[in-house]
């Protein structure tokens, strides 16, 4: 089974602190993920990543940035945390040239910017 | 550019009573489809998938959905539901280019009671 794991569940962070979300994926996947949760929003897509070091912006990228310097990491960045990005982020994994191929997720870290 | 609307954001219904989560879709080019749960304080987790062929198509935990093409609807059934099929459902839909990053539907709250 393919497990995606993200290194915080729970994260309390300060307004203007940076912040690091960290997700790591074991089943050798080429494209990552990230999309941010919010009640009566859906899921909302941030950044995503095809290859080590390449990246694209999603629907909302503005006020994270994305990390991936391995092929089985994906970071995500809030440079200036801000109480707006208080929200469920959620990581998830697929594998390439297979666009029909479904999405493997991790459990979420819910941020909290106070 | 491809859009997804959930008309309900929240369906009660009794346990044993059958269930249906509507679907509308919207997209200029071919699709696939699906639909995804997450139950609560987890990631979601695929339920079933259209790629091509039969329009009905089945999926895990007694779910089943249909493909209709002329009213872009993917509509979500089960016949008899549990306590336990509580959870959150999202309809995405994804072009069929290679690059193409799947869109979600803002959800609808599946509420079984006793």
């Amino acid at each position: 089974d393919v497990k995606v794991t993200q290194s915080s569940r729970y994260l309390v962070k300060r307004t203007g602190e940076k912040v690091f979300l960290e997700c790591v994926q074991d089943m050798d996947h080429e494209n990552m993920f990230w999309y941010r949760q919010d009640p009566g929003l859906g899921l909302r897509l941030i950044y995503f990543s095809y290859d080590v070091k390449m990246k694209e912006k999603g629907d909302i990228p503005e006020g994270y940035s994305v990390s991936r310097e391995k092929k089985e990491r994906f970071s995500l960045i809030l440079e200036s945390a801000s109480t707006n990005q208080t929200s469920m982020y959620l990581c998830a994994s697929s594998l390439q040239g297979h666009y029909n191929s479904p999405l493997h997720f991790g459990n979420g870290t819910r941020l909290t910017v106070t | 550019a491809q859009s997804v609307t959930q008309l309900d954001s929240q369906v009660p219904v009794f346990e044993e009573a059958p269930v249906e989560l509507r679907c509308n879709y919207s997209s200029s080019v071919s699709v696939y489809l699906f639909w995804y749960v997450q139950y609560p304080n987890q990631g979601l987790q695929l339920l079933l998938k259209y790629l091509s062929g039969s329009t009905l198509v089945k999926g895990i935990n007694g779910f089943e959905a249909e493909f209709n093409k002329s009213q872009t609807s993917f509509h979500l059934r089960k016949p008899s539901v549990h306590i336990s099929d509580t959870a959150e459902y999202f309809c995405a839909v994804r072009g069929d280019s290679g690059y193409s990053t799947l869109t979600f539907g803002k959800g609808t709250m599946l509420l079984v009671s006793p």
